[in-house]
């Protein structure tokens, strides 16, 4: 069974530091593009990274671009997302997917989320 | 950017009824569309990719159409447990970017 199981949200204060994480299981990670994707409260969905099956290739949307860091470690089937320069438009629930490929494809999987609140 | 547009953003339909959604692409993106529906308090679920075929177990009244800017999602017969926010996405680029999402109740 594919799963996907983040971990690392919590309360941070505005301008602090976070880092998510998602333990995959089920499928061969490294053949897999992975994503983040974020749901503020009452919102809908926004996708925020992805990360190609190598980890060489990396997007971001313009409203992380240069504060979170997407990365992959193949060897402990383990997603991160590095969050930096937090504001209180960061707080959602944080969702990890899997895409259908090695590249840009569809999120045919996705964890549970975990919530990153901040606010001082 | 490609920007992905949903209308409505909400509707009340009755259950057997048939529902129909729409999504426009800002700029033609091929059959790169896929559909994901989100319960209440639930993670989403793909229901939908290349814009018409159907994930593997979802049930067959959920049916998808179109190609380059304009795509529709239809219920063919509303059920209860169809309640439900529905997301269109782009993944003709690498800029996943989702629409607003439309929410389905029941009248």
């Amino acid at each position: 069974e594919v799963q996907l199981v983040e971990s690392g949200g919590g309360l941070v204060q505005p301008g602090g530091s976070l880092r998510l994480s998602c333990a995959a299981s089920g499928f061969t990670f490294s053949s897999c593009a992975m994503n983040w994707v974020r749901q503020a409260p009452g919102k809908g969905l926004e996708w925020v990274s992805t990360i190609s099956g190598s980890g060489s290739s990396k997007f971001y949307a313009d409203s992380v671009k240069g504060r979170f860091t997407i990365s992959r470690d193949n060897s402990k089937i383990t997603l991160y997302l590095q969050m930096n320069s937090l504001r209180a438009e960061d707080t959602a629930v944080y969702y990890c997917a899997k895409a259908s490929g090695s590249g840009i494809g569809r999120f045919d999987t996705w964890g549970q989320g975990t919530l990153v609140t901040v606010s001082s | 950017d490609i920007q992905m547009t949903q209308s409505p953003s909400s509707l009340s339909a009755s259950v057997g009824d048939r529902v129909t959604i729409t999504c426009r692409a800002s700029q033609g993106i091929s059959n790169y569309l896929a559909w994901y529906q989100q319960k209440p308090g639930k993670v989403p679920k793909l229901l939908i990719y290349a814009a018409s075929t159907l994930q593997s177990g979802v049930p067959s009244r959920f049916s998808g159409s179109g190609s380059g800017t304009d795509f529709t999602l239809t219920i063919s017969s509303l059920q209860p447990e169809d309640v439900a926010t529905y997301y269109c996405q782009n993944y003709n680029s690498a800029l996943g970017t989702f629409g607003q999402g439309t929410k389905v109740e029941i009248k």
